[in-house]
């Protein structure tokens, strides 16, 4: 079964904390989508993940790729308010261009 | 920059009512999608068009049915709207062509009530 875990799937965290939000797959892909869901909006891509070792950086936010472990960690360095959102990860099987299979989503509420 | 346009908003139905969802895009995308979000959950894939003349069914089709009209819109009906499909339905469009990086661009949604 294809399968996309995030971890955690809540988190509380105070302004000016570093922390990292997991994207575990189970299927071979190497091409991972991170996006941004704010409360009542749509959803908008935060970072395209294209290869194994892929790290990508804006702002306080950074995603990386281990296609070798099928995972792929969103770090947020000195969290402000403005971030908190929920967070889905998304990937793209080898064997399908057009279905992705995505992460249930983590809501990130960072407390002033 | 519109992106992808979907209408209408909001919409309320009575059990068993028919309706179509609109979508549009102005990104010149070979691929389109319709996806529903219940609350507090994630996406899950209706149908999708990986090119103008083709649709194929997602996760749960059951109750929709999909039209491409044309490269620049992608319909979703429902023929007689139940309960369980009160949700949000959100459209997208991806570009899967050579050296594209196949990321989805998103409508703005559409909230389905049915009562």
């Amino acid at each position: 079964e294809l399968k996309v875990e995030q971890n955690p799937l809540f988190l509380s965290m105070q302004e000016g904390k570093n922390y990292t939000i997991y994207c575990n797959y189970s299927t071979t892909s190497d091409r991972l989508y991170w996006y941004r869901q704010d409360p009542g909006k749509s959803l908008e891509s935060l970072f395209v993940l294209l290869s194994n070792g892929a790290v990508k950086q804006e702002g306080r936010l950074m995603a990386s790729l281990d296609t070798k472990a099928r995972l792929s960690t969103l770090h947020i360095t000195a969290a402000v308010h403005d971030l908190s959102a929920t967070y889905f990860c998304a990937v793209v099987p080898m064997d399908s261009n057009y279905q992705l299979i995505w992460g249930a989503g983590t809501k990130l509420i960072i407390k002033p | 920059n519109a992106g992808v346009t979907q209408t209408p908003k909001f919409q309320v139905l009575k059990t068993g009512q028919s309706m179509t969802l609109q979508c549009a895009q102005d990104m010149n995308h070979n691929s389109m999608y319709w996806y529903r979000q219940d609350p507090g959950m994630g996406l899950r894939l209706i149908y999708y068009s990986a090119s103008e003349g083709t649709t194929d069914k997602g996760e749960v089709p059951n109750g929709y049915n999909v039209s491409r009209l044309n490269k620049r819109e992608f319909s979703l009906r429902l023929e007689s709207a139940a309960p369980s499909q009160t949700s949000v339905y959100f459209c997208a469009s991806s570009d899967l062509g050579q050296g594209a990086t196949g990321e989805l661009f998103f409508g703005e949604g559409s909230r389905l009530t049915v009562l």
